[in-house]
């Protein structure tokens, strides 16, 4: 089965960028799948940053697009992200996921599973 | 402000059924198709439901989902302790060309 599993520095310094890269076990990051970024700040809900395909297209949050980049390395089995210009915003727990899209009849399915872990990302001098 | 509106606490005895509700518009959950997610304390979400009724191997079936026009419904029966949890709704945003998640319902099995 899948498994995910993100590495990355806990502390990202303001006005840096932050980097984060989530290892794929268990299946190829080429199967038919999308993979994403969804970040948790402290006590609050969940966020969509982005996605990316096998193929090295790119669905972004349009609040966080102008500041993200996600790209995937196949030969690593592996994805990453990194988001510029960090401020305490932008603390959060950070879990990447596997995405499943289909359209059935003009209708957009997408669901996430499995997830990993999550790792904790502060931002702070 | 989330797209999509869950109340953001519920409460109910084990035992007791409870369901959460997930209000969208025509340009999300109205046209798409809805999963939802749990997440325990300290862990990460897990999937639930997708396609707005499906559940993965290995969920009971004391969860379900249902859509009607542009709103969402996860129903819980038979209440457990081990079911204090955050939920999450999710869909995709025509107009956004985004994932969209819901705001979030703390759930207490009191």
């Amino acid at each position: 089965q899948v498994q995910l599993q993100e590495s990355g520095p806990g502390l990202v310094k303001p006005s840096g960028t932050l980097s984060l890269t989530c290892a794929v076990s268990g299946g190829s990051i080429s199967s038919s799948n999308w993979w994403s970024w969804v970040r948790q700040p402290p006590g609050k809900g969940l966020e969509w940053i982005g996605e990316i395909y096998h193929s090295g297209s790119t669905n972004y949050n349009p609040s966080l697009k102008s500041r993200v980049t996600i790209s995937v390395d196949k030969s690593k089995n592996q994805f990453s992200l990194n988001l510029n210009s960090v401020t305490a915003a932008d603390t959060a727990v950070y879990y990447c996921a596997r995405g499943r899209h289909t359209a059935v009849a003009g209708s957009a399915s997408i669901w996430f599973h499995p997830w990993g872990q999550g790792t904790l990302v502060t931002v702070s001098s | 402000q989330s797209v999509l509106t869950q109340p953001p606490s519920m409460s109910a005895a084990p035992g007791q059924k409870v369901t959460i509700s997930c209000s969208g518009s025509t340009s999300n959950i109205g046209n798409n198709y809805v999963s939802w997610y749990q997440q325990l304390p300290g862990t990460a979400p897990k999937l639930l439901i997708y396609d707005n009724i499906q559940r993965p191997s290995g969920i009971p079936d004391r969860f379900s989902g249902s859509k009607s026009g542009t709103s969402a419904t996860l129903g819980i029966t038979g209440l457990q302790t081990g079911d204090e949890a955050h939920y999450y709704c999710v869909t995709w945003d025509f107009s956004l060309s985004a994932v969209v998640f819901g705001g979030g319902t703390n759930l207490t099995v009191l």
